[in-house]
């Protein structure tokens, strides 16, 4: 079983939907987790860490499910500019020191 | 501008032929890493280094090695390049540890004939 694992899709929506994603982490000692979103073969970059009492940062919000082991992002009233791939990353180890562990990506293409 | 920069962007060379790839941060952070990027495979972490002198394996480590003689500077070495690292790689850094924000560069597309 892959540490992370992710539905790499593709998810194919119309601007103003609203779309979820899940991960899920096979390391229950695991405990920092991000969503990172990644345009084109660019550089990823972070969108958000997801918190255990679950956070919004306008349309998109984290969840953590640590008893299922599972993490989620919600995105609201989609827009063409959210078409990325979203990463999930997870810090399997569980320590400072550690190292991080993506998943595969979710590819998002919102379309008119 | 708080920025990560790999050289070069882009690589073609052949199978055996030592290369070098730098990687250098002007945010003095102290946490730095190397990925690789493969389809289907995702990022994969190949070193880090947690500061000056101290660097670790990551998952796919076998044909590279790393140094960190300087803070701002991680570079990857391909001692004897081989079709399989044919990959797009990048580098990355965080002010402390693991679970700050990374900050990438912008990649390097590398091809071994």
């Amino acid at each position: 079983r892959k540490e992370v694992e992710q539905d790499p899709g593709p998810f194919n929506v119309p601007e103003g939907a609203t779309v979820a994603f899940n991960c899920t982490y096979s390391n229950s000692a695991s405990q920092s987790f991000f969503w990172y979103r990644q345009d084109c073969r660019k550089e990823p970059k972070l969108l958000m860490s997801v918190y255990s009492s679950g956070n919004e940062d306008g349309r998109f919000t984290a969840q953590l499910n640590r008893a299922s082991q599972y993490i989620s992002l919600l995105i609201r009233d989609s827009k063409l500019s959210d078409s990325a791939t979203y990463l999930c990353v997870v810090n399997v180890l569980g320590t400072s020191y550690g190292k991080l562990t993506f998943g595969q990506g979710t590819i998002l293409t919102v379309h008119p | 501008e708080a920025q990560v920069t790999q050289n070069p962007r882009y690589l073609i060379t052949v199978t055996g032929k030592k290369l070098t790839v730098t990687c250098s941060q002007n945010m003095n952070h102290e946490y730095m890493s190397w990925y690789r990027q493969d389809p289907g495979l995702g990022l994969r972490q190949i070193y880090y280094s947690m500061n000056v002198e101290v660097t670790d394996k990551g998952d796919v480590p076998e044909g590279y090695k790393v140094s960190r003689k300087e803070k701002r500077n991680f570079p990857l070495i391909l001692e004897s390049p081989s079709p399989n690292q044919t990959s797009l790689y990048f580098c990355a850094s965080s002010l402390n540890r693991v679970e700050e924000t990374q900050y990438f560069g912008p990649g390097t597309r590398l091809l071994v004939l």
